[in-house]
């Protein structure tokens, strides 16, 4: 399968505990978004990454958040101190070079105990 | 107001019905416009794209964008059972800001 993967697909956790979730985008995709999404609504954006400098993340939620993408490839997504209003699904997305559309992936839905 | 709005539905035709699905925007800066299919608990699933006023054709879908009127449509032709599912328009600037949302459709196709 080539298309985007997330990684766990599945998390549950007690409130204050960290969590991290993992994403690897298409190959060769070197643009990665990661948004959330509550039950009921369309995703909200969170962050973006273009190889791996973070273009924007102004849109992360609080200073709980943070994201990385090491090299390039594959990224991260923390949330430190969870809380029960983190629940939700989390979606990461991957766009190629020169075209705007962007690939989701099966997402990781966390809840927080 | 919403940057975009979307009626949540639910909205239920029979089966082989030609299926409407719509948006409007207020922000003129959008550029990029995209439908995603979401099923329950998967991730969205890219069914179209454009960027340009007009019609766009890919089998029994359609996409229609009409800038001026800052109003996007989705149409299904020869609608089916596994069609059933939460439709999510998105737009994008063409920067940095990620897509913006509404807050999806949910069809129902009556067998």
């Amino acid at each position: 399968d080539t298309g985007v993967s997330q990684d766990p697909r599945h998390k549950i956790t007690k409130r204050g505990q960290n969590v991290t979730f993992r994403c690897d985008p298409i190959s060769e995709h070197n643009r990665l978004y990661w948004y959330r999404q509550t039950l009921g609504q369309g995703p909200e954006f969170l962050t973006y990454f273009q190889n791996e400098a973070q273009l924007e993340k102004s849109r992360l939620l609080s200073d709980r958040f943070s994201a990385e993408r090491p090299k390039g490839s594959f990224s991260t997504l923390e949330i430190q101190r969870t809380e029960q209003g983190d629940s939700a699904m989390y979606l990461c997305a991957s766009s190629p070079p020169v075209r705007n559309e962007q690939f989701f992936g099966p997402g990781t839905r966390l809840t927080v105990l | 107001q919403k940057e975009v709005e979307q009626d949540p539905g639910p909205l239920s035709v029979p089966e082989g019905a030609i299926v409407s699905l719509n948006c409007t925007y207020s922000n003129s800066a959008f550029q990029y416009f995209m439908w995603y299919r979401q099923y329950s608990r998967k991730g969205p699933e890219l069914l179209m794209y454009t960027y340009s006023s007009g019609n766009k054709e890919d089998g029994r879908f359609t996409a229609q964008v009409d800038k001026s009127s800052k109003y996007i449509s989705l149409f299904i032709r020869d609608s089916q059972p596994s069609d059933s599912a939460t439709y999510l328009c998105a737009l994008e600037g063409g920067g940095a800001d990620g897509l913006t949302f509404g807050k999806g459709t949910h069809l129902i196709i009556q067998p």
